[in-house]
């Protein structure tokens, strides 16, 4: 079993529908960071969570510590929010999860 | 455009090969990561360095031979690869100089194939 599970592992939805891509933990954390890789290999890293929550535009992160469970949203989305969301969380050493394939139609 | 940049961009050699991966930070920056991202896998940290000296190798085998130079310069030097070696090789940089505690910005990449 993976130390870092994300899902859904796929996800396709119409422009403007509210996305929540999940990350669950079997370790101790001291951070998890959301990022999201485009067609191409570029990374961008979204947030880096300790607790609570986080938003940037119509993006939020939440994490739950006490649940090792984290959760990225977006709010109306757009085709160009269309990447993979990656879930890293730093225990002893970082791991990362699989990725959440996102697709958002127009 | 992305304060750290990586060259080449397209790699392809062969196993007898010896290459070297080049990345590049102009964001002041004091720590650097090598990652490997391989087909349907999750990214791997394979290397950290701060204040130019290496504080983490996650079990890399020692065809991949890392140096950094400065703080703003980060190679990844290559010999005697394997066919499964091929896979995105990723860059990045975060200003603390105590790693993975702050964001990193990433590189686009190296895309190697070892024929």
């Amino acid at each position: 079993k993976n130390e870092v599970e994300q899902s859904p592992q796929n996800l396709t939805a119409q422009e403007g529908e509210f996305i929540t891509i999940n990350c669950s933990y079997s370790v101790g954390i001291s951070a998890l960071h959301w990022l999201q890789q485009h067609p191409g290999g570029g990374i961008v890293s979204l947030f880096m969570l300790s607790s609570g929550k986080k938003k940037h535009g119509r993006l939020i992160a939440t994490i739950n510590i006490q649940e090792k469970h984290s959760s990225l949203h977006i709010t109306a989305s757009h085709p160009r929010d269309s990447a993979v969301y990656i879930c890293a969380v730093r225990a002893d050493k970082i791991i990362f999860g699989k990725g959440t394939r996102l697709h958002i139609l127009p | 455009e992305t304060g750290v940049t990586q060259t080449p961009r397209h790699l392809v050699m062969g196993m007898t090969n010896k290459k070297s991966l080049k990345c590049e930070q102009h964001l002041g920056h004091n720590a650097m990561y090598w990652y490997k991202q391989s087909a349907k896998k999750p990214l791997e940290l394979m290397f950290v360095y701060s204040l130019e000296e290496r504080v983490e190798n996650n079990s890399v085998p020692s065809r991949f031979s890392p140096e950094c130079p400065n703080s703003s310069h980060l190679f990844l030097h290559l010999h005697t690869l394997q066919p499964e070696d091929s896979a995105l090789y990723l860059c990045a940089s975060s200003q603390a100089a105590k790693p993975n505690t702050d964001t990193q910005y990433f590189g686009p990449g190296t895309r190697l194939t070892v024929l």
